[in-house]
Parts: C-alpha cells; structure tokens; sequence
C-alpha cells in the first residue's frame, strides 16, 4: 500500500520567503507527527497531531513555524520568513493508533529545504 | 532531559564481519527503544524495537536488548552484507510522555566487500 508521501521532495527558498510543506499520512492513520533534521544530525521533533488536534508543538522552534491538519489527513507545515537556519529536512510521519503502546512511525522520504 | 547517544560514525567493515553499534538513553521515566534505519536515498524504516527491560527486539539478523541497568540498547549483527550500508538511528519514546521520538543522531555504517 502506499506509504507516507511529502511534497516538494526539494524546495529552495529565499530568505525571508514563505514556504509551505505538505505531507499525506498513510489513510486511516491517526497520529501524524513533523521532525526537522540538520545535516549529519538525527531528526529532532516538531510537533504531533491525533486527527485534527494539535497535541503537541513543543518542538516548533520559533513563532515563525506553524503546522495544521484540518481534515484529520493531510498535513501543512508553514514556515513563514524563512531564514538560514532553517535549512534542514523536514520529516513527516504517520502512526495508526494514539498512545498506548509503542506503535511505529511511519516516516516519509522528507522535503529538503535549503534557504539562501 | 531525555537523550539518546550513539557511538560516532563511519563504521567501515568488510563483509561478513560482526557489527556492534552503540546507543546509550537518558530518560526520566520508562522507555521504549527503537532502532530506525535510513537507507541511501529512502526515508527512515522502523528496523526493530523493544518496550522493556530486557526485552530483544530482533528483525534481518539485527538484534537489541533493552538493558535497563546500563541503560543501553546496543545494536548488532553477525555478519553484515553490503546491502546493510546505510545509516542507523537509536531513539527512544517516553511511555506516558506523548508520543514523539528522540533520536540519536546516527551511525553511517559501510560495508565492503
């Protein structure tokens, strides 16, 4: 079946551009979950979304970044006024259930991100 | 807070020799412990994990026991082929504590014929 898929697969922005991200979880796939990865690092969290709620966005590192799930499936991350830094890769992943167990993330093959 | 160490990278080794990848965790309550895997040009694939004390997670002749006492989760295989070259995460999830992951920050493995 298909699995978790992001789009753009390479997006190159400005500084001080907006960029949007897009991530389609695996159907039916409750949790949906956002890292960003830095070069030669592991991914770090971002955010988590059961359905439509936004449970978690302690990772978010700034104001600048905003995510959103509005539908329960599909999955927005904005990052607004992009800046050096924020160059990384973005990771989505899905996962079936909620919490309880240690149910396994599917990840999908990222969107890099390289801001000028 | 909580973390996840690895041993540096890269480990370079020939074919058919035993591979042993370090991770050490540092968490507040009781984890479960995972073993991702990036393959060149793929995304992260679970490779195997273990949700308590003592427990081996195994998958493709990859092995790791959660040792609660050294707070370890050591990766290993017998005899590694090229195919397994890619690089290896260690991660953790805090049970009661939501559900993300924290990530090591990954082992290039190559493996030579």
């Amino acid at each position: 079946g298909a699995g978790v898929s992001q789009s753009p697969r390479y997006k190159v922005a400005k500084r001080g551009q907006d960029v949007a991200l897009r991530c389609d979880p695996i159907s039916g796939h409750v949790s949906l979950f956002w890292y960003q990865q830095a070069l030669g690092q592991g991914p770090e969290f971002l955010t988590y979304f059961q359905n439509e709620a936004q449970l978690d966005k302690s990772g978010l590192p700034s104001d600048r970044f905003f995510a959103e799930r509005p539908e329960g499936s599909v999955s927005t991350l904005k990052i607004q006024r992009t800046q050096q830094e924020d160059s990384a890769v973005y990771l989505c992943a899905s996962s079936p259930g909620t919490s309880g167990g240690p149910q396994a993330q599917y990840f999908g093959p990222g969107t890099r991100l390289l801001v000028l | 807070g909580d973390s996840v160490t690895q041993m540096e990278g890269p480990v370079t080794l020939s074919e058919e020799a035993f591979l042993t990848i370090n991770c050490t965790y540092t968490a507040t309550g009781y984890p479960s412990l995972f073993w991702y895997v990036q393959y060149p040009g793929e995304g992260l694939q679970l490779l195997l994990k273990a949700t308590k004390a003592d427990d081996k997670g195994s998958n493709k002749g990859f092995e790791a026991t959660y040792r609660k006492e050294t707070t370890s989760f050591h990766l290993e295989k017998g005899s590694v082929q090229v195919s397994d070259s890619a690089v290896y995460f260690c991660a953790l999830r805090l049970t009661g504590g939501g559900n993300k992951l924290t990530f090591g920050t990954g082992t290039q493995l190559k493996v030579e014929l």
